[in-house]
């Protein structure tokens, strides 16, 4: 079965340090692949999407990830947090079929002063 | 802008009761999905729509229902609500040409008491 893993549920950095959040995916297919972002008690936005163009993806608020095919990767990273980073970040795959996405587990970002 | 809006943003009912909690899309996307998301479990999926009045079973529809009756709407339905119910619920939409990437709603938190 097709999964996604995302390494660590919390993730603490010290504001204007590098974000790194790190996603593995399994698929036997050349997949989609995409990062949400979750700010408290609202739904889900994207952050940024790779669909087989450029393998490294730039998004929204200065996040970019790269794809690699090699390592079944898709770490989501930024040189500097900021404070307004603070949120759950989900890393989601869609293998091309009927379009349901398989996520991963979500992982909360924590930015120290 | 693309929109996906849903009924309530908050909600209490009490057990036993049966629970509406709808879900509209302005984007003309085949496919809806309907989410719960619960602490440390991440998103799952409990029912998605490919079509007006077709669904489709995720991981946990057990104590849910859903009707579709026209492509911008996707109801959600909780025949007798229960306190392990009591979740944040999310409705999704998309479809083919996104490649798989899905627009959220802001969620609906629901306590059954």
């Amino acid at each position: 079965a097709q999964s996604v893993t995302q390494l660590g549920s919390h993730v603490s950095v010290s504001e204007g340090a590098l974000v790194l959040l790190r996603c593995n995916y399994s698929s036997s297919v050349p997949p989609y692949l995409f990062w949400y972002v979750q700010y408290p008690n609202q739904g889900l936005q994207l952050l940024l999407k790779y669909t087989s163009a450029a393998t490294l993806v730039k998004g929204i608020n200065g996040f970019e990830a790269e794809f690699k095919k090699s390592e079944t990767s898709f770490h989501l990273t930024k040189p500097s947090a900021h404070m307004s980073d603070a949120a759950e970040y989900f890393c989601a795959v869609s293998p091309g079929s009927n379009y349901q996405l398989i996520w991963g587990a979500g992982t909360k970002l924590i930015i120290k002063p | 802008d693309v929109k996906v809006t849903q009924s309530s943003r908050y909600l209490v009912k009490r057990t036993g009761e049966k629970v509406f909690l709808e879900c509209v899309q302005d984007m003309d996307h085949e496919n809806m999905f309907w989410y719960r998301q619960d602490p440390g479990l991440g998103l799952r999926l409990i029912y998605f729509s490919y079509d007006v009045k077709m669904k489709e079973k995720g991981d946990i529809p057990e104590g849910y229902s859903v009707s579709r009756e026209k492509k911008e709407r996707f109801s959600l339905i909780l025949e007798s609500a229960s306190t392990n119910q009591t979740s944040m619920y999310l409705c999704a939409g998309g479809g083919g040409q996104s490649r798989g990437e899905q627009f959220f709603g802001p969620g609906t938190r629901l306590t059954v008491l």
